[in-house]
């Protein structure tokens, strides 16, 4: 199917430990995007991505490490996971036509 | 800073209701303006998408306007139905900001009661 794949859709982890969210596309769209929603916060940006090999920090990017070998892969890895990362987590492309999301990855930091 | 406003955060209407939920920006340099559905628990689904050069966008009873003189842009929902029960979200892309980025606003809860 075309669009964005982001798994796993749900995650529990413990604090300290390192986790990788995944995020794929099916297009080519050079920019691809992390971004967590929390309440009272809204949408933020983490990092995002001009094209493969090329990435840069948004607006939260403390904590997060991203990496885009691939145009079609955009992984997020939380390298020491914190209570204060429990979020849901939206992996986007951006294209002439907009933006489109994926499903998100609900992250629960215990 | 360049920021998103969604006014009002939470509305309520009777089913078959005409509405207009309210998005302001801070900045009237844009690039575009995307219009967003989400769901609880759901991703975001994109709506209607305005290019700074145009004043509206249609989906059928969905109408987004564009003002950047005065930095407003408003969702019109036609016939309001309670499957449009959900939060719409606005999204500009600012002109001054690197790497095409959307800067949100916060939301606003629709709910369309039977």
């Amino acid at each position: 199917d075309a669009g964005i794949t982001q798994s796993p859709r749900y995650k529990i982890t413990e604090t300290g430990r390192q986790v990788t969210l995944m995020c794929h596309q099916t297009w080519s769209h050079s920019y691809m995007f992390w971004y967590r929603q929390d309440l009272g916060h809204g949408l933020r940006l983490i990092y995002y991505s001009a094209a493969a090999d090329i990435t840069d920090k948004g607006e939260v990017p403390d904590g997060y490490v991203v990496s885009r070998s691939k145009t079609e892969n955009f992984p997020l890895t939380l390298e020491s996971a914190t209570r204060s990362q429990t979020s849901v987590y939206f992996c986007a492309s951006t294209s002439v036509g907009g933006y489109t999301f994926g499903s998100g990855t609900r992250l629960t930091v215990v | 800073k360049q920021e998103v406003t969604q006014i009002p955060a939470a509305l309520s209407v009777p089913e078959g209701e005409n509405l207009v939920l309210n998005c302001s920006f801070t900045d009237s340099a844009i690039y575009n303006l995307q219009w967003f559905r989400q769901d609880p628990g759901k991703g975001l689904t994109s709506l209607l998408l305005i290019q700074s050069s145009q004043r509206e966008q249609t989906s059928g009873r969905l109408n987004a306007s564009l003002d950047k003189s005065s930095g407003r842009s408003t969702l019109y929902i036609a016939a309001s139905q309670p499957g449009d029960s959900a939060t719409y979200l606005c999204a500009v892309r600012f002109e001054e900001t690197s790497g095409s980025r959307l800067t949100f606003g916060e939301g606003t809860q629709l709910t369309v009661n039977p």
